[in-house]
């Protein structure tokens, strides 16, 4: 049973315009949020995470947004930059991750693609 | 301020062998977790080690193993190996922060080939 889902294995945007990517969990027990970003041959790296007490983080051209009653969190990348192109993975970590915060439950991942 | 670093980065195995992966975590972290990333499956938790103690295990079989020393390095064991087993195998280690977030360094992977 997958407990964090990416529906959409791959996106493509045009440079300059907004990413959104998308990931749904089903356990209510998560309460820390991730996004992780991976080049091929290379491992993933850290981008923004949020808490399950805020409904918004921003960093930068980066923004994550946590709607919890509908479970489900967005990441928004503005302006998208041809750098950017990478499969993003969801994450998620607390309770229901087997009472521990350092075991983290990844979503299957998205493709985002910038065009330039 | 070093990485993770796993070792070897590539590797070829035939079925039935087994095969034992390294990993040296970032200065100061002494926790260790292992991932497994397959196309379409997404990275998977296989274990993780904390002072040398296995403190959450993922739902894999009893071929992968693994166990940390008391300088937090981390290996992990899979025996008798099998062709689904072909993979990216991830470390990442969490720095002793009190917030228990969750966020992991990790390393670049070790690519193992079953054939």
């Amino acid at each position: 049973d997958q407990q964090v889902k990416q529906n959409s294995p791959s996106l493509s945007v045009q440079e300059g315009r907004i990413s959104i990517l998308n990931c749904d969990y089903t356990n209510s027990m998560f309460d820390y949020f991730l996004w992780y970003k991976k080049y091929p041959a290379e491992g993933p790296t850290f981008l923004i995470s949020i808490s399950s007490i805020k409904d918004k983080n921003e960093d930068g051209r980066f923004t994550v947004f946590l709607n919890k009653s509908a479970k489900h969190l967005s990441l928004h990348i503005v302006p998208s930059q041809p750098g950017d192109s990478a499969v993003y993975f969801c994450a998620a970590s607390g309770l229901g991750s087997g009472g521990s915060n350092y075991k983290l439950t990844f979503g299957k991942g998205t493709l985002l693609t910038v065009n330039p | 301020k070093a990485g993770v670093t796993q070792t070897p980065r590539y590797l070829i195995k035939t079925r039935g062998q087994q095969v034992t992966l390294s990993c040296s975590p970032i200065s100061g972290h002494r926790s260790v977790s292992w991932y497994q990333q397959t196309p379409g499956q997404g990275l998977q938790f296989l274990f993780e080690y904390f002072s040398e103690t296995q403190r959450n295990k993922g739902n894999f079989p009893g071929r992968f193993s693994g166990r940390q020393f008391s300088n937090s390095r981390s290996e992990m064991n899979v025996s008798t190996l099998e062709l689904g087993d072909s993979a990216l195998y991830l470390c990442a280690s969490s720095p002793p922060t009190g917030a228990n977030t969750g966020e992991l360094f990790f390393g670049e992977g070790s690519r193992l080939t079953v054939l």
